[in-house]
């Protein structure tokens, strides 16, 4: 079954660094989502993301935070000078519809980056 | 405003019984789905429901939305000790976009 895949599983950076967190989505998926989880809290939404722009994005996204699609199947997450309160796991998703079509539309989900702020 | 609050927060069973966690929410939605996450891995749906079904199943799972109420509640039958994992429900909320919100999850655990 396909799936998506995130790379690295584990990245450990200094404060003020910038990290980029990689993500393939499934492909013909065409919607792709960034969430993050501070350890033993909910999953929060960061950014949702079709056509190559961002279509929602939430007050945690803030100008340090930037994606991408560089090519036809990786889908990044950058954060410019990370702070100590940027240590998660990222999760990376997507969906081949939107959520709220008349298509059951699930998100598929990696395996998250644990991203370690130092 | 919270959207999508589990109970119990934590939940611990024998193998074989049935497990039932709920979920609470505040706006309108367009579905609702649950997921679940093995420690330290991602998220993996398991069913979800729309604003105008009352009752779904999936295997040995059993949902249920009530919409007058703003709830859901998750049922697992004849639970496995496989079955360990946090639950999650999360809303399409109406009008809020092209996202998911999650709840906080309830901690299952089943011991063998």
């Amino acid at each position: 079954e396909p799936e998506v895949t995130q790379t690295p599983s584990h990245q450990v950076t200094q404060m003020g660094q910038e990290v980029i967190l990689r993500c393939v989505p499934i492909s013909n998926h065409l919607y792709f989502y960034w969430y993050r989880q501070i350890l033993g809290q909910k999953v929060e939404f960061l950014v949702s993301f079709y056509n190559n722009e961002i279509s929602e994005k939430s007050e945690i996204f803030d100008d340090q935070f930037s994606v991408e699609r560089p090519d036809g199947s990786n889908f990044t997450l950058k954060i410019r000078s990370t702070k100590l309160e940027d240590s998660a796991m990222y999760f990376c998703a997507s969906s081949e519809v939107r959520l709220s079509s008349s298509y059951n539309s699930p998100l598929h989900f990696g395996n998250g980056t644990r991203l370690t702020v130092t | 405003s919270q959207q999508g609050e589990e109970d119990p927060q934590a939940l611990s069973i024998q193998e074989g019984e049935n497990a039932t966690m709920n979920c609470s929410y505040k706006t309108s939605i367009n579905n609702l789905q649950w997921y679940r996450q093995n420690s330290g891995r991602g998220l993996v749906h398991l069913i979800l429901i729309r604003s105008n079904e009352r009752e779904k199943h999936s295997g040995r799972l059993r949902v249920t939305l009530d919409t007058s109420k703003k709830s859901s509640s998750l049922l697992i039958t004849a639970s496995r000790a496989a079955d360990t994992a946090s639950y999650f429900c999360a809303t399409d909320a109406w009008g809020a976009g092209n996202m998911l919100t999650f709840g906080g999850g309830t901690r299952l655990m089943v011991k063998p």
